[in-house]
């Protein structure tokens, strides 16, 4: 069964703490994707890859960064956690035009 | 810009009930791509279709069937007798032709009480 696996399911980190989440593709996909999803504005893009050590900024990447140094695996990190990074953290895999396949979330919170 | 227009926050129905979910988009491309993707409680948003800008056809699966209209620039989902596990949020989504940038709408929660 072909899937996207984020490596916690919850997380609770310190403000200022560094923050890496993790996810992982078994689909020889090209494309990844970080989103963060809270309540009222849907899901919004992060940041993204096409291939492997490229990265593209989305619609919200103040505060984050990733990494891609492998096809199957893109982290995102959060240099210095804040309270406002509080989030459903989701990633997603996709060939091109076919639509998303995505890892079942992380619950952050930052204290 | 592209955007995405989901108007309805959150609908509850009776089982068996039918329910439409609307979807109201923007873009200037003139190939594009639709999608909407289903969030159960379990958090894991399931792909349920996706349509291409060029196929004006309605869709349906089950009880599930989609209606895309380019006049009005809607792409509304109904669900057919609905049943408690059709209880979820549900997302529209919009690409462009030459990008795998999903836009995604705010979502409609949807509870189907028995």
């Amino acid at each position: 069964d072909v899937k996207v696996t984020q490596s916690s399911r919850y997380l609770v980190k310190r403000t200022g703490e560094k923050v890496f989440l993790e996810c992982v593709q078994d689909m020889d996909h090209e494309n990844m994707f970080w989103y963060r999803q809270d309540p009222g504005l849907g899901l919004r893009l992060i940041y993204f890859s096409y291939d492997v050590k490229m990265k593209e900024k989305g619609d919200i990447p103040e505060g984050y960064s990733v990494s891609r140094e492998k096809k199957e695996r893109f982290s995102l990190i959060l240099e210095s956690a804040s309270t406002n990074q509080t989030s459903m953290y989701l990633c997603a895999s996709s060939l091109t035009q076919a639509g998303y396949t995505f890892g079942s979330g992380t619950r952050l919170t930052v204290v | 810009a592209q955007k995405v227009t989901q108007a309805q926050t959150e609908i509850s129905v009776v089982e068996k009930e039918d329910v439409t979910l609307d979807c109201v988009y923007e873009t200037r491309d003139t190939t594009y791509y639709l999608f909407w993707y289903k969030q159960p409680p379990s958090g894991e948003l399931v792909f349920l279709i996706r349509r291409n800008s060029f196929d004006e056809q309605n869709e349906i699966s089950g009880r599930y069937s989609w209606n895309f209209q380019k006049s009005t620039s809607s792409f509304n989902f109904t669900i057919t007798a609905s049943q408690v596990v059709d209880s979820a949020v549900y997302f529209c989504a919009l690409s462009g032709y030459n990008t795998d940038k999903l836009i995604f709408g705010t979502g409609t929660r949807l509870q189907v009480f028995p």
